[in-house]
């Protein structure tokens, strides 16, 4: 089955931790992305890849870093910088960066001990 | 900068009744607006979508509306069941460049049997 997968599912974070939060799709899409999801707000962009290899900040991109190694995988890294991490993170891809059609995986929720 | 409106934040019906879901996009460039369903502790899933060369369009019991001179769209949804409970979020891609979606902030659907 084609499609986007996230993990954990749930994702604990102690203070000063960096973590990393895993997406992989095999829908042999080009760009991908990631967002951050609050409580009674929308999506927000927090870095976006148009092709392997490149990234670019998004709206809230602060406190966090992404990688783009391979087309398959968008791994983001939620770091210490970060003081207010705790939301659902939710991954997309489309097949070009230009393409309006987004794909979301099933979100991962991370939460501060 | 660019902003999209989403009312209301609540809605409740009976099983049978329909939904209305309304939001305003400030970007006159924008020409693509899809609407996505998000489940409990799931991702948001694509349910319909429509471009600016359009004023409707349907999928069996779900229909959408945009009315570009008043730069709004609407999401309907008929003879609604308990399954349709869940957060919807409608999106406008915003212009020049890359495929960012600005999204609403979200509304939650109840439906009772």
């Amino acid at each position: 089955d084609g499609g986007i997968t996230q993990s954990p599912k749930y994702l604990f974070r102690k203070e000063g931790q960096n973590v990393t939060l895993s997406c992989e799709q095999n829908l042999n899409h080009d760009a991908m992305y990631w967002y951050r999801q609050d409580p009674g707000q929308g999506l927000r962009l927090i870095y976006y890849s148009q092709i392997v290899n490149d990234f670019q900040k998004g709206d809230i991109a602060e406190g966090y870093s992404v990688s783009r190694e391979k087309k398959e995988s968008f791994p983001l890294t939620v770091t210490s910088a970060q003081k207010n991490p705790t939301a659902f993170y939710l991954c997309a891809s489309s097949t070009t960066a230009t393409s309006g059609i987004q794909y979301f995986g099933p979100g991962t929720r991370l939460l501060v001990l | 900068g660019e902003n999209v409106e989403q009312h209301p934040s609540t809605l409740s019906v009976q099983e049978g009744d329909s939904a209305v879901i309304k939001c305003t996009y400030s970007d006159s460039a924008s020409n693509y607006f899809p609407w996505y369903k998000q489940e409990l502790g799931k991702g948001s899933q694509l349910i319909i979508d429509i471009r600016s060369n359009v004023g409707e369009k349907k999928d069996q019991r779900i229909a959408v509306t945009l009315n570009k001179t008043a730069k709004h769209f609407s999401l309907h949804i008929t003879e609604t069941q308990p399954e349709d409970s869940a957060v919807y979020f409608c999106a406008a891609l915003a212009s020049g460049g890359y495929n960012k979606l600005i999204f609403g902030a979200g509304t939650r659907l109840a439906v009772h049997p």
